[in-house]
C-alpha cells in the first residue's frame, strides 16, 4: 500500500506570494490532518479534513486555508506568505477522525520564503 | 490547557545503551491518549506508540518500552541496546476529546543521537 504523499517535496517563493501544498492520503483513509514543523514552534496542528470537511482548525491566521477533495486528497494554500511561514509542512492521513487515531505522515513539504 | 513537555532536547549514547527520553503531559480531561512518533532525518513522523488514559499497563515492544503513569502525567519511552538506526528525533504527543473537538499537541521532540 503506497504511503502517504505530498507535492512538491520542495518549495521557495518570495513573501507576498501564495502557495498551494498538496496530499494524497493512504488509500482508503479519508481523515486528512495538516501540521506545520519549525524549529522555534514545533510541530503545530493546522487543520483537519474528513469528508470534503473541515472537522478541526489549530491557532493559525486566516491565510492559511485548505480543503479536501471528494477522492480524500487535501491541499493547503497560504497566501500572502511571511518569511515566518517558512516550514516544514506535514501531511497524516488516518481512516477516520478522532482523538486517539493513529496518523500515518507524509515526508512533508519544505517552504522556504524569501 | 494541554500541555506535553519534553525537557531533554537532544541526548547522545553510546550504541548498546539503554536510553529513556521523558514526557510529561498536562490535561484537564479525564479521557486523553498519549503517543509517541519518531521523526528519522528522511522527516517523515512514524507512529511508534499510541495510550489511552484508562490504560496505565506498560507496554513493550522489542527493544521500545514504555512507561505510563497517571500519578506523575508521565509517559515515559525507553530503548534498550540502542543502535545507530534509532538516531531521530522522537515526539511525544497529546490529544484530548473536548465536546467534539480534538487537537493533538505534541512536544518540542528529542533529538537522540546513538554513536558507534
Amino acid at each position: 500500500k503506497a504511503g502517504v504523499t505530498q507535492t512538491p517535496r520542495y518549495l521557495i517563493k518570495t513573501r507576498g506570494q501564495q502557495v498551494t501544498l498538496s496530499c494524497s492520503p493512504i488509500s482508503g483513509h479519508r481523515s486528512v490532518s495538516w501540521y506545520q514543523q519549525t524549529p522555534g514552534q514545533g510541530l503545530q496542528f493546522l487543520f483537519e479534513y474528513f469528508s470534503e470537511t473541515q472537522r478541526n482548525k489549530g491557532n493559525f491566521p486566516g491565510r492559511f486555508s485548505g480543503r479536501q477533495f471528494s477522492n480524500s486528497r487535501s491541499e493547503m494554500n497560504v497566501s500572502t506568505l511571511e518569511l515566518g511561514d517558512s516550514a516544514l509542512y506535514l501531511c497524516a492521513s488516518s481512516l477516520a477522525p478522532g482523538s486517539g487515531v493513529e496518523q500515518f505522515f507524509g515526508p512533508g513539504t519544505r517552504l522556504t520564503v524569501l | 490547557a494541554q500541555k506535553v513537555t519534553q525537557a531533554q532536547t537532544e541526548i547522545s549514547v553510546v550504541e548498546k545503551e539503554d536510553v529513556t527520553l521523558d514526557c510529561v503531559y498536562e490535561t484537564r480531561d479525564t479521557t486523553y491518549y498519549l503517543f509517541w512518533y519518531k521523526q528519522p532525518p528522511s522527516g517523515e513522523l512514524v507512529f511508534l506508540i499510541r495510550r489511552n488514559s484508562f490504560d496505565e499497563q506498560n507496554e513493550i515492544s522489542g527493544r521500545y518500552s514504555w512507561n505510563f503513569q497517571k500519578s506523575t502525567s508521565s509517559f515515559n519511552f525507553t530503548i534498550t541496546a540502542s543502535q545507530v538506526v534509532d538516531s531521530a528525533v522522537y515526539f511525544c504527543a497529546l490529544s484530548e476529546d473536548t465536546s467534539g473537538t480534538y487537537k493533538y499537541i505534541f512536544g518540542t521532540g528529542t533529538r537522540l543521537k546513538v554513536l558507534a
